[in-house]
């Protein structure tokens, strides 16, 4: 257990919805990243934040996709119009300090599945 | 774009050594870093390297040699539990750029 918690661990939900996946990061960590995972691939870099501030987007981010850390602290990802292609784990992760090369902490990650 | 190339699969037996090579694309690159990923389990941070040079953490180490793009992992004294994804992670600017990972599988 690393200190990164994510909810749900697991969504199940059918072509169209809206899901949304929540992240508690280390208390004190500033930053906080977005990460996408299927199998047999490494992670897939999806949005970060430092504070409340978004400061990169993946260009593989599609507007169905958005991000907030409205309070510096816990993050969401929302997925409108979910499609089969989305169904993927999606990872959680922070880091302390000003440099981006900070050991990254990541949570257990949330699976979902896309009917 | 940035993208990084690693083998897919590497087999060795308790109490080996092995090393698994990460080379990558050097536009905007800062460091590489390594993790570990069991199977259903979340990526686990083993080293990071932004000088050329060999950093060496207990079993583990890693090597970075700028001039030719490339690094690598070495894991000495194989143990069962080594059993895992390794990918090699490049820091890009704001963000990591990971590796497809390769499958380490140690054999009694």
């Amino acid at each position: 257990d690393t200190g990164v918690s994510q909810d749900p661990r697991h969504k199940i939900t059918k072509r169209g919805q809206n899901v949304t996946f929540r992240c508690d990061p280390i208390s004190e960590h500033n930053r906080l990243y977005w990460y996408r995972q299927t199998l047999g691939q490494g992670p897939e870099f999806l949005t970060y934040f430092q504070n409340e501030a978004q400061l990169e987007k993946s260009r593989l981010l599609s507007d169905r996709f958005s991000a907030e850390r409205p309070k510096g602290s816990f993050s969401t990802l929302e997925i409108q119009r979910t499609e089969q292609g989305d169904s993927a784990m999606y990872l959680c992760a922070s880091s302390l300090g000003a440099a981006v090369q900070e050991t990254q902490y990541f949570g257990p990650g949330t699976r979902l599945l896309v009917l | 774009g940035q993208s990084l190339e690693q083998p897919s699969e590497v087999t060795a037996v308790e109490g080996a050594i092995v090393q698994i090579n990460c080379t990558y694309q050097t536009s905007g690159f800062y460091g590489l870093s390594w993790y570990q990923q069991h199977d259903g389990g979340a990526p686990t941070f083993l080293s990071y390297n932004a000088l050329d040079g060999l950093e060496e953490t207990g079993r583990f180490s890693s090597f970075l040699s700028r001039s030719d793009s490339y690094g690598y992992l070495l894991l000495q004294e194989l143990q069962m539990k080594d059993s895992a994804s390794y990918f090699c992670a490049g820091c890009y600017g704001q963000n990591f750029v990971f590796g497809p990972g390769t499958r380490l599988s140690v054999l009694p």
